[in-house]
């Protein structure tokens, strides 16, 4: 298995809130990215990751931001949570454009 | 914003069955197209990435196939089997991004003993 760790793997949190998910990854891949799945929705970009400090928005990027202030994590953060950011949240590592992405195992993300 | 379209939304099949899904992109600006393989209470896993058009890729039963020009890639498996059951996700890199990657919702394969 590649080596990409997500955490938390589950989390509850309370409408308001700000909260941090972490992806790490001991690939030294260059590309990093962000999905959120929703039934009916697949995986949706959130943000990604061309590089430390180079990021770009995705499909779904309103709500979140991103940084990546080392090549081996890339943060997601939810500066207000709000019920409809409930979901499983996937990162994603390669090593280039056109080459294939490894995921991590997801994080459950539950906002009450 | 970019469209990944893939049909049928679901599937199923008897074990034996051949089948494919289809997978349709934006024509312009294209870099590469990905299939996954996405088993239930797993994380997604590659099986192919093409950049070239006609590229053709092959493991064991499952093949893909792609056309830059007109937006669409095929994914094949041939005689069907109930580990194959698991929803088949296509992804599309625009050339124009950073390094994007859009998926498209999801072929959900079922396969009958």
């Amino acid at each position: 298995d590649a080596g990409i760790t997500q955490s938390p793997r589950h989390k509850v949190t309370e409408t308001g809130t700000p909260v941090t998910l972490r992806c790490h990854q001991t690939e030294n891949h260059r590309y990093m990215y962000w999905y959120r799945q929703d039934p009916g929705h697949g995986l949706r970009l959130i943000h990604y990751s061309y590089g430390v400090k180079d990021t770009d928005k995705g499909e779904v990027s309103d709500g979140y931001s991103v940084s990546r202030s080392k090549t081996e994590d890339f943060l997601l953060t939810l500066e207000s949570a709000t019920s409809s950011q409930t979901s499983v949240y996937f990162c994603a590592i390669s090593d280039g454009v056109g080459v294939e992405a490894f995921f991590g195992q997801g994080t459950r993300l539950t906002v009450v | 914003i970019l469209n990944v379209e893939q049909s049928p939304q679901s599937l199923h099949v008897q074990e034996g069955d051949s089948t494919n899904f289809t997978c349709s992109f934006p024509s312009s600006n294209f870099y590469a197209l990905h299939w996954y393989r996405w088993e239930t209470a797993k994380s997604p896993e590659a099986l192919f990435v093409m950049t070239l058009n006609g590229d053709e890729k092959k493991k064991g039963r499952i093949s893909a196939t792609l056309n830059t020009k007109e937006g669409y890639s095929y994914l094949y498996i041939k005689g069907s089997q109930p580990e194959d059951s698991a929803t088949y996700l296509c992804a599309f890199t625009d050339g124009g991004s950073q390094g994007n990657l859009i998926f498209g919702k999801g072929t959900k394969l079922s396969v009958k003993p």
